[in-house]
């Protein structure tokens, strides 16, 4: 298994503003994923980011509002930029497992509310 | 993309009693995947189901994947209060195998409370 921390864990900012989310994990880790939860609606990856080479994003994300780094394998950040209420969110970071990528570990999550 | 409905949205039952979990997609599933969610605290992975008919069970957890692979349902018996929290799916699209990594699709998600 791995340890996912994430930081903040909760934030309320102000529309137009950004905010970047940590990702640390007690091990490294080649795969790394992005989701979003907003209100009565399910997980939605929002990119994968592999160290080493840019993130993958979904269809709907991009990469000027949403920037990720990978700058080593127990590392991540996500940034929610130019930000809106409809970006107020859970955003959640995992992991895939080192033995299988049938499994994935998550972080707990960073609550975001924009105002 | 994948779309997972799952149901009931939310259960309550008496501890000791069984309960099943539903979750049903509009197009077959590669892999089918089973995370409980406490309150705080990240995904853990329950159980993955890849082949029609499959079923597999985790000590009072049992989920099984339909001969279809459209519907995957989770029962727990017995219910004890530390099976409450709310209970994902989510489907393995790509159908890729490692090199590929997976993408993950989630249901909306189910949250269960065990009365005591």
């Amino acid at each position: 298994s791995a340890v996912i921390s994430q930081k903040p864990s909760r934030d309320i900012c102000q529309r137009g503003t950004s905010l970047t989310i940590q990702c640390q994990v007690d091990s490294q880790v080649t795969m790394m994923f992005w989701y979003r939860q907003q209100p009565g609606q399910s997980l939605t990856l929002i990119a994968t980011a592999n160290q080493g080479s840019e993130a993958t994003y979904e269809s709907g994300f991009v990469i000027d509002k949403f920037p990720i780094s990978r700058p080593n394998l127990t590392f991540s950040t996500l940034t929610v930029s130019n930000m809106s209420p409809e970006d107020s969110s859970i955003y959640l970071c995992s992991v895939a497992g080192r033995l299988s990528y049938n499994e994935q570990f998550f972080g707990p999550g960073t609550r975001l509310t924009v105002l | 993309s994948q779309e997972l409905e799952q149901s009931p949205q939310s259960l309550i039952v008496q501890e000791g009693k069984n309960l099943t979990i539903n979750c049903t997609s509009s197009k077959t599933l590669y892999g089918l995947y089973w995370y409980k969610q406490k309150y705080g605290e990240g995904l853990i992975f329950l159980m993955m189901l890849q082949k029609g008919g499959e079923e597999k069970s985790h000590e009072k957890i049992t989920a099984k994947l339909d001969e279809k692979k459209q519907q995957s349902s989770l029962h727990i018996t017995a219910s004890q209060p530390s099976h409450a929290g709310i209970y994902l799916c989510g489907a393995d699209e790509s159908g890729g195998g490692s090199n590929t990594g997976n993408q993950f699709y989630f249901g909306t998600g189910t949250s269960l409370t065990v009365i005591p």
